[in-house]
């Protein structure tokens, strides 16, 4: 079993729609969890990040953290288009060199 | 503006060559960090400086070499010895210690063995 589990989709849905996107993960000591968006083509860029549990709100994302079911999802409201990207979760935990550990990343497709 | 150049952004290896790509930051990060990214895999971390002379290996580290003389650059050599070299690789910083808060990433260098 790898250490964080993400769907790699697609996930397809239309313009305007709420997008949720989830991780689960096996490491209980993980603390600091993050979500990246990549584009095509480029490197990805931090969208959010949280510590231990909890919801984290910006804008039209929403970060939630349930350490008790090791499980974090990120919501889109209001989804766009240009929201289409892969996005990659990842967490580390206290101590040492914090250096995270990526999922897979979910391939968003948002179609007008 | 702040931020991390990679080049190449493509580049086209024979087999048997080394090759030798480039991260430059202006951010200030103390540390610096490479990935590889394959379809389907992730990211995955190859070698990583907290400090200046100074390096890790990563979870897949053999077949690369790296230097750290400088803050500001961290480059990535992919040598003979590594059998699948073809990816997409990322270079990072973060401030020593912060990794937890989230890289920043450049734009990346796709290498293709020809």
């Amino acid at each position: 079993q790898k250490e964080v589990e993400q769907d790699p989709g697609p996930l397809s849905v239309p313009e305007g729609a709420i997008v949720s996107l989830n991780c689960t993960y096996s490491n209980s000591a993980f603390q600091y969890f993050m979500w990246y968006r990549q584009y095509s083509r480029k490197g990805p860029e931090l969208l959010m990040y949280t510590y231990s549990s909890g919801n984290k709100e910006d804008g039209r994302f929403t970060a939630q953290v349930d350490k008790s079911s090791k499980y974090i999802s990120l919501f889109i409201r209001d989804s766009q288009p240009s929201d289409s990207a892969t996005y990659l979760c990842a967490m580390s935990a206290s101590g040492g060199s914090y250096i995270p550990t990526f999922g897979r990343g979910t391939s968003l497709i948002v179609h007008p | 503006d702040g931020g991390i150049t990679q080049s190449p952004k493509y580049l086209f290896r024979k087999e048997g060559q080394n090759v030798t790509l480039s991260c430059e930051q202006n951010l200030n990060h103390d540390a610096m960090y490479w990935y590889r990214q394959d379809p389907g895999q992730g990211l995955r971390l190859i070698y990583y400086s907290q400090i200046v002379n100074d390096f890790q290996k990563g979870d897949i580290a053999e077949g690369y070499s790296v230097s750290r003389e400088k803050k500001e650059s961290f480059p990535l050599t992919v040598t003979s010895a590594q059998k699948n070299p073809t990816a997409f690789y990322l270079c990072a910083s973060s401030m020593k210690g912060l990794a937890n808060y989230g890289y920043t990433f450049g734009s990346g260098t796709r290498l293709t063995v020809v």
